[in-house]
């Protein structure tokens, strides 16, 4: 079974550029976080989708949103590009995010830098 | 808000036993307690979890004090592609899959 796939792997966004980023999640699974990581804040939840609906929300500006599709994929956007928006973007997914066993499977990321 | 303490580094001798120490003295009743590792550049890979009793897997074992303030992770037998960042944290089952990562522990396992 294909793992979570994170596309670009790498992007380059000058300061107040707007960025779109991917995630595919494993097949079956249904919900899908994102994170940031940073080397000063390490990482943070941004926000969880499931079943085309956020469900959970991390304590981020509304510059940071994102959007499910009906076949799970998840995108998430960045507009107004900051320079402490660079850092690298991890999506998870997991099958449903309920009940006692929430393993969720990390994708590579996409490092963004804004310049 | 990460709810964990967990020292910065630890240094493991390859083929020793790596213990990772975590308090989580404010834990709640139903929170559970997870491990993840981040090896470097790589995504986060889940290890073990627990609610009161120990566990193990293929992977580790979870040691919870019978009090529930504080647990360790045990690499039994560590090898030097264990060198990663642990996280240890604690949440509440059946809410959503927010994840809040603390710093974690910088473990090298040492040739």
């Amino acid at each position: 079974k294909a793992g979570v796939t994170q596309t670009p792997r790498y992007l380059i966004k000058t300061r107040g550029q707007q960025v779109t980023l991917s995630c595919s999640p494993i097949s079956g699974h249904r919900s899908v976080s994102w994170y940031q990581q940073t080397p000063g804040q390490g990482l943070q939840f941004l926000f969880e989708y499931f079943s085309e609906t956020q469900r959970n929300k991390g304590n981020f500006p509304g510059r940071f949103s994102g959007r499910q599709f009906s076949n799970s994929r998840s995108e998430m956007n960045v507009s107004t590009l900051e320079l402490g928006d660079s850092a690298l973007y991890l999506c998870a997914s997991s099958l449903t995010g309920q009940g006692t066993y929430n393993e969720q499977f990390f994708g590579p990321g996409t490092r963004l830098t804004v310049l | 808000d990460a709810k964990t303490t967990q020292p910065p580094s630890m240094d493991c001798a390859e083929g020793r036993a790596a213990n990772l120490p975590c308090n989580h003295s404010t834990i709640s009743g139903n929170e559970y307690v997870y491990w993840y590792r981040q090896i470097h550049s790589q995504g986060p890979q889940y290890i073990i979890h627990g609610l009161k009793n120990n566990e193990t897997n293929e992977m580790a074992s979870l040691i919870i004090t019978e009090d529930r303030k504080s647990s360790t992770l045990i690499l039994p037998h560590a090898t030097l592609r264990d060198t990663a960042v642990y996280y240890c944290i604690v949440r509440p089952a059946g809410t959503g899959n927010q994840f809040y990562f603390g710093t974690g522990t910088s473990l090298t396992v040492i040739p």
